[in-house]
């Protein structure tokens, strides 16, 4: 199984300020035949599903805000977001889905400092 | 609208079988694949596994903590993803969620159920 890791496990910003949380996998999960990277990023408020954030590593779901954006390749992957507003307070999962069993990471708790 | 609505949860004793559905609407059912998630209180994500579209034979995979003991099925004519569990164990006390995937654009998780609570207790 490919194992996803996430740092750290808790972040405090402060608001307008940048937040970058980082997910690695144990394996590569790039598809060679098309070159995309099967990573998603989902946000998770308390006693809410998750929200699909971005998939293919740095493709926004529609009607995300452009302040938050993805970026990585093969192992190692970053969630930022440029100015965190207080909406954002929320879990955040990083998720393979490139094979299955399709992992998540332990998730990264997103504060305001 | 997309919708997907888990039903089915409860509290069951160790040992015991329990069928979770999701009904669906709002989207053509038959074109995606349909996952079951579940989040233990207090804990993160865990996949527990898929059946796709009939295209692709709807055909299943497991986490290895249910493998044998979980079976997903759909009924597209109903639009309903089900969840068997059986042999139920103490550790399965999660919020169980339903999601779709699009398996022909290999997107992942974009609408998801609210959930359904299952309490595994004596």
């Amino acid at each position: 199984d490919i194992v996803m890791t996430q740092s750290p496990d808790s972040l405090a910003v402060s608001l307008g300020e940048r937040a970058t949380i980082n997910c690695k996998s144990s394996q590569s999960v790039l598809y060679s035949s098309n070159s995309k990277n099967y990573l998603a990023w989902y946000q998770q408020n308390p006693g809410q599903p998750p929200k699909l954030l971005i998939y293919w590593t740095s493709t926004r779901e529609s009607g995300v805000p452009d302040r938050f954006s993805g970026s990585g390749s093969g192992t190692d992957f970053t969630l930022t977001i440029s100015s965190l507003q207080a909406e954002d307070v929320a879990v955040y999962y990083c998720q393979q889905y490139y094979t299955t069993p399709y992992t998540f990471g332990q998730g990264t708790k997103l504060e305001i400092k | 609208e997309v919708q997907l609505v888990e039903s089915g949860g409860g509290l069951v004793q160790p040992g015991r079988s329990l069928r979770l559905s999701c009904t669906a609407s709002g989207f053509t059912f038959g074109v995606y694949a349909m996952n079951w998630v579940r989040q233990a209180p207090g804990k993160g994500l865990e996949w527990v596994g898929f059946i796709r579209n009939k295209a692709y034979g709807a055909t299943t995979a497991y986490a290895a903590s249910v493998k044998g003991r979980f079976t997903i099925s759909r009924d597209d004519s109903k639009s309903i993803a089900y969840l068997q569990m059986n042999s139920l164990k103490t550790e399965d006390t999660a919020v169980y969620y339903c999601t779709r995937n699009d398996v022909v654009a290999d997107t992942p998780f974009d609408f998801w159920g609210q959930g359904t609570l299952v309490t595994v207790s004596s």
